[in-house]
């Protein structure tokens, strides 16, 4: 079962644009994180959001989580061509730690 | 170097035959994870493992066994591979408990 999904499912856009992706999760969580995939490669984390966080930074990276409404949102600012990946999120539900992946989004940055 | 590392990169086996997926890791972590990813669902949990005497099965283990020969080592076996097996499979590490995973580069297996 998965716990998070993510919205769009694929995402293109041209370079210097922002991008948003959004994740929603179903139970209650410690923290949640946000991974990126080049293709058929590994995930590489990017930034961890814990629950009592509202909102973090990271370089041209801003997270956003509201745990009242179970989403999170992760923007993208100044697109570079080299941010053309898949992007995941993960939850770690407060039962037992483990990471639930959501499907992610495919983001195409146009040069 | 890399701190994760998966042996072989890549695999094509029959159906049947038993096949074993090696992991290695150098972050010194207790946390290993073995993972499949399918097109368009995301990371799948096969099995983890929090220390050497500790060995947790996931959401799918079914036709998985795991072998935890020490911290830095996490081998995920397919006694018989059947097709659907086809994936890519995903070793990775944690120093806490719902942190920070690393990854391994994956291996791409195709079970015909």
């Amino acid at each position: 079962s998965q716990q998070g999904e993510e919205d769009p499912q694929a995402l293109s856009i041209q370079e210097g644009e922002n991008a948003t992706m959004n994740c929603s999760y179903k139970t209650s969580i410690n923290n949640l994180q946000w991974y990126r995939q080049n293709s058929g490669r590994g995930l590489v984390h990017l930034i961890l959001i814990r629950s009592n966080e509202r909102e973090k930074h990271s370089g041209r990276l801003r997270v956003t989580l509201d745990t009242s409404k179970k989403s999170s949102s992760l923007l993208i600012t100044a697109s570079r061509a080299a941010d053309t990946a898949s992007y995941f999120c993960a939850t770690d539900a407060r039962s037992n730690y483990q990471l639930i992946w959501g499907a992610g989004t495919k983001l195409i940055i146009k040069p | 170097d890399a701190d994760v590392t998966q042996t072989p990169r890549n695999r094509i086996t029959k159906t049947g035959k038993r096949i074993m997926l090696e992991c290695s890791q150098t972050k010194g972590h207790d946390r290993m994870y073995w993972y499949r990813q399918d097109p368009g669902l995301g990371l799948r949990l096969i099995y983890y493992s929090f220390d050497v005497k500790d060995i947790n099965k996931g959401e799918i283990s079914d036709g998985y066994s795991v072998s935890r020969q020490a911290q830095a080592k996490f081998s995920l076996s397919l006694e018989s591979a059947i097709p659907n097996q086809t994936a890519l499979y995903f070793c990775a590490t944690s120093g806490v408990a719902g942190g920070e995973q690393y990854f391994g580069p994956g291996t791409r297996l195709t079970v015909t």
